[in-house]
């Protein structure tokens, strides 16, 4: 099983201020890798996949980055509703894993 | 519109079994591989199972096989998953989640919005 560890775990930020939230896969998932935002109540938002291509209705502010075994999800100007929890996940190979989540809280 | 219900959830005492359902509208279910994936209460996401667009092949995660079984009805546009043997680590929201190809094997959207599981005595 491929293990993500992301971090920070929490991530304090001020409203404008850029986000950069870290995922590591303990072996390579080339470009397999996703990100979803969730917030209290909700079920999960798919943000990025492939692993830099927005979904639908997302944003420019968030972009992701990296191949291999580190990604990176950039929020460039943290708004009021980005403050949630995120998570990546692999979808490289069975058994699909997830991230334990990065949340995104006000400074 | 692409919709996922799910539904089936409740409580249930340990060891006895549960099926869940997650009706489907608003694309061409068989075309899609789906899963189900979990979260505890306070923690984080948890993939469970997937399956095929076509139903052929499954796939579990280490914490429920042999335990769990995914399946689907092409014909009713329905998701399923029967828990058996539950415990009470298994209490969790229970989500369905489309992938984006016949696979499975592929990131989610969109996700229904849960169904409540708790495995109490």
């Amino acid at each position: 099983e491929i293990v993500m560890t992301q971090s920070p775990a929490t991530l304090s930020v001020s409203p404008g201020e850029r986000a950069t939230l870290s995922c590591r896969a303990s072996q390579g998932v080339r470009s397999f890798l996703a990100w979803y935002q969730q917030k209290p109540g909700q079920a999960p938002r798919l943000l990025i996949y492939g692993p830099s291509t927005r979904a639908t209705g997302i944003p420019g502010r968030f972009s992701g980055s990296g191949s291999g075994t580190e990604f990176t999800l950039t929020i460039s100007s943290v708004q009021s509703e980005d403050f949630a929890v995120y998570y990546c996940q692999q979808y490289s190979v069975w058994p699909l894993t997830f991230g334990g989540g990065t949340t995104v809280e006000i400074k | 519109e692409v919709q996922l219900v799910e539904s089936g959830g409740g409580l249930a005492q340990p060891g006895v079994s549960l099926r869940l359902s997650c009706a489907a509208s608003g694309f061409s279910f068989s075309s899609y591989g789906m899963s189900w994936v979990r979260q505890a209460p306070g923690k984080g996401l948890e993939w469970v199972s997937g399956i095929t667009g076509s139903g052929g092949n499954t796939y579990y995660a280490d914490s429920v096989e042999g335990r769990f079984t995914i399946s689907r009805d092409n014909s009713r546009n329905t998701l399923y998953l029967q828990m058996n043997s539950l415990r009470a680590e298994d209490t969790a929201v229970y989500y369905c989640a489309r992938a984006q190809a016949e696979v499975g094997r592929n990131w989610f959207d969109p996700w229904g919005q849960g169904t409540l599981v708790t495995v109490s005595s």
